[in-house]
């Protein structure tokens, strides 16, 4: 089936400091998998995509690289700032079916 | 583009009354998603639509919940009589066709609380 693994939190990070989420996944099919943020009291919104293996997805500073050999999708950042506080969900979609989503990761920046 | 448009923000209800979310999805979107979040179980979908016939209800936690899609531009979901347990936020979302390359783009969310 389809699903996605995603690493629990809360993390917790002085601001610039560098920032992984792992991301992994089981598909039937050759998913598109994605990167969603949600800021306190707001829907989810897409971070970045990528849609082939290798594929690397970025926006903001972040990036992602589909990994089809180890079925991985991790989120990565430089310098995180006390902005980038949210919490941060990893999804895949196989066309013509549902998105599936992880259990969500919330990040805490702190000055 | 507005965007997804969820009414109301948030609903404050009583046990046992009639509860009606409603969904706008953006133009031109074929599928429609109804989505439940809470702290306990997380994103949860509850049911979705394509060009207006729903095509997974099994996220449906119950006979008291429904939902419809009457036309396009519109989706509501309702929970008669509403439980305490229900109170959650209810996320709408559609996506364009060639499901799969494309994201999904969420409302902002509708608060329910039940008492």
């Amino acid at each position: 089936g389809n699903s996605v693994t995603q690493m629990e939190g809360p993390v917790t990070l002085s601001e610039e400091a560098f920032l992984t989420i792992n991301c992994t996944y089981t598909a039937t099919g050759y998913p598109s998998l994605f990167w969603y943020v949600q800021y306190p009291g707001e829907g989810l919104q897409l971070l970045l995509k990528a849609t082939k293996a290798d594929d690397k997805g970025s926006n903001k500073g972040f990036e992602a690289t589909y990994r089809k050999e180890t079925t991985s999708f991790h989120l990565e950042k430089g310098s995180v700032q006390v902005s980038d506080s949210a919490v941060y969900f990893c999804a895949l979609s196989v066309r013509g079916n549902q998105f599936y989503f992880g259990t969500g990761t919330s990040l805490t920046v702190i000055p | 583009d507005a965007g997804v448009i969820q009414s109301p923000r948030h609903e404050v209800t009583e046990m046992g009354q009639e509860v009606t979310l409603r969904c706008k999805p953006i133009s031109g979107h074929d599928y429609l998603f109804w989505y439940r979040q809470t702290m306990m179980r997380g994103l949860e979908l509850l049911i979705y639509f394509n060009n207006n016939v729903p095509i997974d209800d099994s996220g449906m936690p119950e006979d008291r919940f429904s939902a419809k899609m009457p036309n396009a531009s519109f989706s509501t979901l309702k929970i008669q009589p509403s439980e305490p347990r229900d109170s959650a936020v209810y996320f709408c979302a559609s996506s364009p066709p060639r499901l799969g390359d494309t994201e999904a783009f969420f409302g902002q969310g509708t608060r329910l609380t039940v008492v």
